[in-house]
């Protein structure tokens, strides 16, 4: 138990289709993150968000938009997907932004697979 | 780009030896993490380790960092065959990001 949960754990979905991920983290963190694995790529930084407000959008398409209503809930929609977005989407927070010497906490995932 | 690479990609090792991974990044860092992944797990933080510090330990995982060449090495000593994993280093970036490398697959043959 990490501490941050992510729902669905496994998400198929269409190409037309709109469909949203979901992350809480229940340790008081501050900041928190969006990541896209694919295989044999390093992780890709996609949002960061500091005290609900985004900090980073690492040139991440407008098919996926995120969204923080607070400090303990991040969302990422997605929409008009395509089969390259099939991936390990990961959520991760911190106390502060990984800067100030701060480790993060990382769910288990979505996996993400686009007919 | 600031982006990390570790060395060597994939390790194969038996229970009881010593596994040695590396990691070289780019630019200036704060601090320099590593971290373990588990097939169809998320991330989870091993140890962090400051620019101004050379060593750390936390049990079996011993961390080095030589800032004038810009690299990391983490030693696991005695493996286990529950430490079969990926590992990967993460630097940090313009204060906000981490940035990760492709990682080291270890697999512990019991």
């Amino acid at each position: 138990e990490t501490g941050v949960t992510q729902t669905p754990r496994h998400l198929v979905m269409g190409m037309t289709n709109k469909k949203s991920l979901k992350c809480e983290q229940h340790l008081g963190h501050n900041a928190m993150y969006w990541y896209k694995q694919s295989a044999k790529k390093p992780l890709e930084l996609m949002f960061v968000y500091n005290f609900k407000e985004q900090t980073e959008n690492n040139s991440v398409p407008s098919r996926f938009s995120p969204e923080c209503p607070n400090s303990s809930h991040l969302f990422l929609h997605l929409h008009t997907l395509q089969p390259e977005d099939s991936a390990l989407y990961l959520c991760a927070s911190s106390q502060d932004l990984v800067g100030f010497n701060q480790p993060q906490h990382f769910g288990d995932g979505t996996r993400l697979s686009i007919l | 780009s600031q982006q990390g690479e570790e060395d060597p990609q994939a390790l194969s090792i038996q229970e009881g030896e010593n596994a040695t991974m590396n990691c070289s990044y780019k630019t200036s860092i704060n601090n320099l993490q590593w971290y373990r992944q588990n097939s169809g797990r998320g991330l989870v933080h091993l140890i962090l380790i400051r620019s101004n510090e050379r060593e750390k330990h936390s049990g079996r995982l011993r961390v080095t960092l030589d800032t004038s060449k810009k690299s990391s090495s983490l030693l696991i000593t005695a493996s286990r065959a529950a430490d079969t994993a990926s590992y990967f280093c993460a630097t940090d970036y313009q204060g906000g990001k981490l940035i990760f490398g492709q990682g080291t697959e270890l697999s512990v043959k019991p």
